[in-house]
């Protein structure tokens, strides 16, 4: 059975800092995807990385697949309130199936 | 904007009582799913359709059924609702890139 695991579950910091949410599987993936869900609403997709040690960056966001392709991780710089949300990383399986992670609950303090 | 409506957003049933939740798509999409979403468990795969009345097993269907009779409808069923299966229900399509995946905004189903 794949597995995504998620760290940290739940992150709270102040507004200017930075953060690190990793995303790590024992299993390589054909590509990985980071989602962003905000309170009632369903997940909205950031990036999809495919290539081992791929960076991609979207403003203050910066997504990296590692080069096994195992694992992935984001890194949010000067992080802003409206960034708070539950980010959720997501692995594609050989059979195109989605294997996700558990999220990471984020919340940026003013 | 994938053009993927649930209805309805939210349900209270009492347990034992059958449950249809609908996911509707406006943009012809092959592949549509169902997934629930639990607090510390993340999404979880309940069935899934890759065509009109062709639909197969995710990792959670004990207790769940779907159909797809128009390419666009693609309904969830709970034969008989237990308080298990309170959760928030979300449909998704997939996209152009075979592993991405497009939202609706959810069904918050909880039952008593």
């Amino acid at each position: 059975t794949q597995l995504l695991e998620q760290s940290p579950q739940f992150l709270s910091i102040q507004e200017g800092e930075n953060l690190t949410v990793y995303c790590n599987s024992s299993s390589v993936f054909s590509s990985l995807q980071w989602y962003r869900q905000e309170p009632g609403e369903g997940p909205v997709l950031l990036v999809t990385v495919v290539t081992g040690g791929e960076v991609k960056k979207l403003k203050r966001l910066t997504f990296q697949f590692g080069d096994a392709r195992k694992d992935s991780s984001l890194h949010i710089t000067a992080a802003q309130p409206g960034d708070t949300g539950l980010y959720l990383c997501a692995g594609a399986s050989s059979n195109y199936q989605l294997i996700w992670g558990a999220g990471t609950k984020l919340i940026i303090k003013p | 904007d994938a053009g993927i409506t649930q209805s309805p957003r939210h349900k209270v049933t009492e347990t034992g009582t059958p449950v249809t939740l609908r996911c509707h798509q406006t943009e012809n999409h092959r592949y549509m799913y169902w997934y629930r979403q639990d607090p510390g468990h993340g999404l979880r795969l309940i069935h899934y359709s890759y065509g009109v009345k062709d639909t197969d097993k995710g990792e959670v269907s004990d207790g769940y059924s779907v159909s797809r009779s128009k390419t666009e409808d693609f309904l969830l069923t709970l034969e008989s609702a237990t308080s298990s299966q309170t959760s928030v229900y979300f449909c998704a399509i997939k996209g152009q890139r075979d592993t991405e995946a497009f939202f609706g905004q959810g069904t918050r189903l909880t039952v008593v």
